[in-house]
């Protein structure tokens, strides 16, 4: 079965730093861009950061940049995501999506932030 | 706000056609293809429309995507109360270098 899942999500205090992971099983993870979608409690999609198969190219979300580092084990099939300096307004249900040429087709269930003191 | 203006809803009764709408600009929709996702209370976002106009298996064919200029829509055809959910456009955005997303529409089957 083609799956991600998601962990790593949490209570942390503002000021705080926390590591994302996305395990995929069931493709060719080494194959496929990834992706960090995040969505802040009763509101829309926001994507956070992507990267290339080979990390040879990474984008972030402004809001994130300098704060936020995404990155991937492909011999592990694993995502991270490391989120440093957490405001309140990262407080959201973080999701980890394969983009299969430009279409997240694969979603894992979510791993919940909460940055609150 | 978000880059790509959607309606915060729509509704329809069973059977009833509807369509949901997708506003960008030149740099995002102008230059790129949309994909469409469909979020079920509770779920993680479903593709439901890629490349514009493209199904995954498994979508059904009530669901069509099309795109003119810097506007893209999303149709749904003998609407049913399973359609019930939160629907989102989204593509990249060349001047931003990331991806947007829509707003989201809720959709409700009267």
């Amino acid at each position: 079965e083609v799956q991600l899942v998601e962990s790593g999500g949490g209570l942390v205090q503002p000021g705080g730093s926390l590591r994302l992971s996305c395990e995929g099983s069931g493709f060719t993870f080494s194959s496929y861009w990834m992706i960090w979608v995040r969505q802040a409690p009763g509101k829309g999609l926001e994507w956070v950061a992507n990267i290339k198969q080979d990390e040879s190219e990474i984008y972030y979300v402004d809001s994130v940049k300098g704060r936020a580092t995404i990155s991937r084990d492909n011999a592990k099939n694993s995502l991270y995501l490391e989120m440093n300096n957490l405001r309140a307004e990262d407080t959201a249900l973080y999701y980890c999506a394969r983009d299969n040429q430009g279409g997240f087709d694969i979603w894992g269930q979510g791993t919940m932030v909460t940055v609150s003191s | 706000q978000s880059v790509l203006t959607q309606s915060p809803s729509a509704s329809g009764t069973p059977g009833q056609r509807v369509t949901i709408s997708c506003s960008g600009s030149s740099s995002n929709i102008g230059s790129n293809t949309v994909n469409w996702y469909q979020q079920l209370p509770g779920t993680a976002p479903k593709l439901l429309i890629y490349s514009n106009n493209q199904r995954p298996s498994g979508v059904p064919d009530r669901f069509s995507g099309s795109k003119s200029g810097t506007s893209a829509s999303l149709a749904i055809s003998g609407l049913q109360s399973e359609d019930e959910a939160d629907y989102y456009c989204a593509t990249w955005d060349d001047s931003l270098n990331g991806w947007v997303f829509g707003g989201g529409t809720k959709l409700t089957v009267l």
